[in-house]
């Protein structure tokens, strides 16, 4: 167990431009978040899926955005016509549901800069 | 809506003290309660995580507490080190929907 991992760790873009991140949870967990964090504040809620299924998405989340689970394992989120606003560490973390007390486990997060 | 809240927001102590962070939230219907640590650029670490019907919880130099109450949660470091500088923030993970709603952090600087 490797714990969560995120790739790209860096990720400079042009404005404009399409980027997709990954998000491999730890192996056993059933629930994945993908939150954005910008510099000195917390962590903000995008969407979670339990297994496969997208079961909440934030406002934050705007029709630029999309979140994939397709097997329940590893998560993509993906950011079209990327604004120089969507700049800012993307966040994953895993837990498993079906413990009786959750505990969230993150990876080292993506830092995005749209230029 | 949950809010949650982190006090002070900076704090700046020399090396060897004992010291103590703040986390308050308005809304007491939590699942539970994650303190973590980042450092900068990097990610989160979990340092301890208390259950709603819990009380404390130790590790190390470490000892969180909940008074679900009152909503509030301390984190306790006992005998600080510079490598203890760091980001500290606080999480509730809340009962209705499984979401973790955060404090914007501590910004914790030890200085040697």
């Amino acid at each position: 167990d490797t714990g969560v991992s995120q790739n790209p760790r860096h990720k400079i873009t042009k404005r404009g431009q399409n980027v997709t991140f990954r998000c491999d949870p730890i192996s056993e967990h059933n629930r994945l978040y993908w939150y954005r964090q910008t510099l000195g504040q917390g962590p903000e809620f995008l969407t979670y899926f339990q297994n496969e299924a997208q079961l909440e998405k934030s406002r934050l989340l705007s029709d630029r955005f999309s979140a994939e689970r397709p097997k329940g394992s590893f998560s993509t989120l993906e950011i079209q016509r990327t604004e120089q606003g969507d700049s800012a560490m993307y966040l994953c973390a895993s837990s498993n549901r079906d413990r009786g007390y959750p505990e969230a486990f993150f990876g080292q997060g993506t830092r995005l800069t749209v230029v | 809506k949950q809010e949650v809240t982190q006090i002070p927001a900076a704090l700046s102590v020399p090396e060897g003290e004992n010291l103590v962070l703040n986390c308050s939230f308005t809304d007491s219907a939590i699942y539970n309660l994650q303190w973590f640590r980042q450092d900068p650029g990097k990610g989160l670490t979990s340092l301890l995580l208390i259950q709603s019907s819990q009380r404390e919880q130790t590790s190390g130099r470490l000892n969180a507490s909940l008074d679900k109450s009152s909503g509030r949660s301390t984190l306790y470091i006992a005998a600080s080190q510079p490598g203890d500088s760091a980001t500290y923030l606080c999480a509730v993970l809340m009962d209705s929907n499984y979401q973790l709603i955060w404090g914007a952090g501590t910004k914790l600087i030890i200085k040697p």
